[in-house]
């Protein structure tokens, strides 16, 4: 059974505090790793898609890494509105279904 | 062009009542997921369409819970003698082709079973 563990739950930082969000994965093939952000009462967001280890993706602030076993989110010099949910989640090679992990709840004080 | 649309965007029954939630996914998507929220958690696969067929149905927890998707383009959740532990946000993604494209998501429908 696929599963995805985000760490941590929530995250408090100051504005311009660099950090980074964690994302474990065990699947059996993986296809696809990907990160969505969830502001209070909406779906998700699209952000990136990883597909092999050592891939990296960026926009603006948000940095996407993966390697065989996890993946990180690092956001550099946030601001306020970079506040939200942020969701990792992966799909493998055997089906097109995406497995979440339960997010990190991000929050970027003025 | 216009994203994913769901309606209504909150709904509120009764214990043992039938509910359809509705999803218009973005124009010339064929493929259409379900995926159901609860609170603090993360989305959970319920259904994929791939066409008007359903594709994989493995995630829907019951025979209470039915979608079609007659014409290949909207589609119907159905839940009948809904329950209270039904009550979560229902979310509706479609991608361009299914398995290797990006799923986009719409707002989602809140569902709460009195």
């Amino acid at each position: 059974e696929d599963q995805v563990t985000q760490s941590p739950e929530a995250l408090r930082l100051q504005e311009g505090e660099s950090s980074s969000l964690n994302c474990s994965y065990t699947v059996s093939g993986l296809r696809g790793l990907f990160w969505y952000r969830q502001d209070p009462g909406k779906g998700p967001e699209f952000l990136f898609t990883l597909y092999s280890a050592g891939e990296e993706k960026e926009k603006e602030r948000l940095k996407a890494t993966l390697t065989k076993k996890e993946s990180f989110l690092h956001i550099t010099a946030p601001k306020p509105e970079d506040s939200a949910t942020y969701l990792c989640a992966v799909q493998a090679t055997s089906g097109s279904r995406l497995t979440f992990g339960e997010g990190t709840q991000l929050t970027v004080n003025p | 062009g216009a994203g994913v649309s769901q309606t209504p965007s909150n709904k509120v029954t009764e214990k043992g009542k039938y509910v359809e939630l509705r999803c218009d996914p973005i124009s010339g998507h064929t493929a259409l997921y379900w995926y159901r929220q609860s609170l603090g958690q993360g989305p959970e696969f319920l259904i994929y369409f791939q066409g008007t067929g359903a594709a994989d149905d493995s995630g829907l927890p019951n025979d209470r819970f039915f979608a079609v998707r007659p014409e290949g383009s909207v589609s119907t959740l159905k839940i009948q003698r809904t329950e209270r532990g039904d009550s979560a946000v229902y979310l509706c993604a479609s991608s361009l082709r299914g398995i290797i494209d990006t799923q986009y998501f719409g707002p989602g429908t809140r569902l709460t079973v009195l």
